[in-house]
């Protein structure tokens, strides 16, 4: 089943803005990772926040975690259109035989318009 | 690129077939995920291996089996294919299956069941 759900479903926006996708999630998270996935292909990790953390950095992209609201966010700003894919938030959790895994969110389609 | 590469790309199966998808691990990395991927969902978590042995497995029949060879590549079995089947099957490597590794994934195997 899926962790949560992610809001807006879908967002079209004009080349420059920025882009604001939310994650909700159901339990407790060891972490949370935010992925983009291209044309229904191989998804491409983007960022890790662990669960102590409040909000991270990298490049255009900029995470924050909530977990008393259990809930994520991934701005992405001065999008381009090559920023068009789908985005997935995902949590990680241990398994009882000592592996992990990764729970999706059912995802964003950003089209980012020129 | 991440160094992940499965095969076949498409796959078209008939209802109650077998069908068995490959991938090949990024170099030096020691574990595998498979996941599902309906369409327009999340992927979800089918199982994980570490070293040639299954350490944690989600919620998916037992007619989803899987191995992992001593050069860490890999595969998914799947006996008694149902229409629900249908979807991209993505693996997934990372370095020692720790947490909070990044996990590569490759680009996908399309399975198409009739």
């Amino acid at each position: 089943s899926q962790q949560g759900e992610e809001d807006p479903q879908a967002l079209s926006i004009q080349e420059g803005e920025n882009a604001t996708m939310n994650c909700s999630y159901k339990t407790s998270i060891n972490n949370l990772q935010w992925y983009r996935q291209n044309s229904g292909r191989g998804l491409v990790h983007l960022i890790l926040i662990r669960s102590n953390e409040r909000e991270k950095h990298s490049g255009r992209l900029r995470v924050t975690l909530d977990t008393s609201k259990k809930s994520s966010s991934l701005l992405i700003t001065a999008s381009r259109a090559a920023d068009t894919a789908s985005y997935f938030c995902a949590t990680g959790n241990i398994l009882t035989g000592g592996g992990n895994k990764l729970t999706f969110g059912t995802g964003t389609q950003l089209k980012v318009e020129l | 690129e991440t160094g992940v590469t499965q095969s076949p790309t498409h796959l078209i199966k008939t209802r109650g077939q077998q069908v068995t998808l490959r991938c090949s691990s990024q170099s030096g990395h020691n574990t595998v995920s498979w996941y599902q991927q309906a369409l327009g969902q999340g992927p979800q978590f089918i199982f994980q291996y570490y070293r040639e042995e299954e350490n944690g497995r989600g919620n998916f029949p037992p007619r989803f089996s899987g191995l992992q060879f001593p050069n860490y590549s890999s595969e998914l079995n799947v006996n008694a294919l149902e229409l629900d089947d249908s979807a991209l099957y993505l693996c997934a490597s990372s370095l020692d299956g720790l947490l909070e590794e990044e996990q590569y994934f490759g680009p996908g195997t399309r399975l198409t069941v009739t």
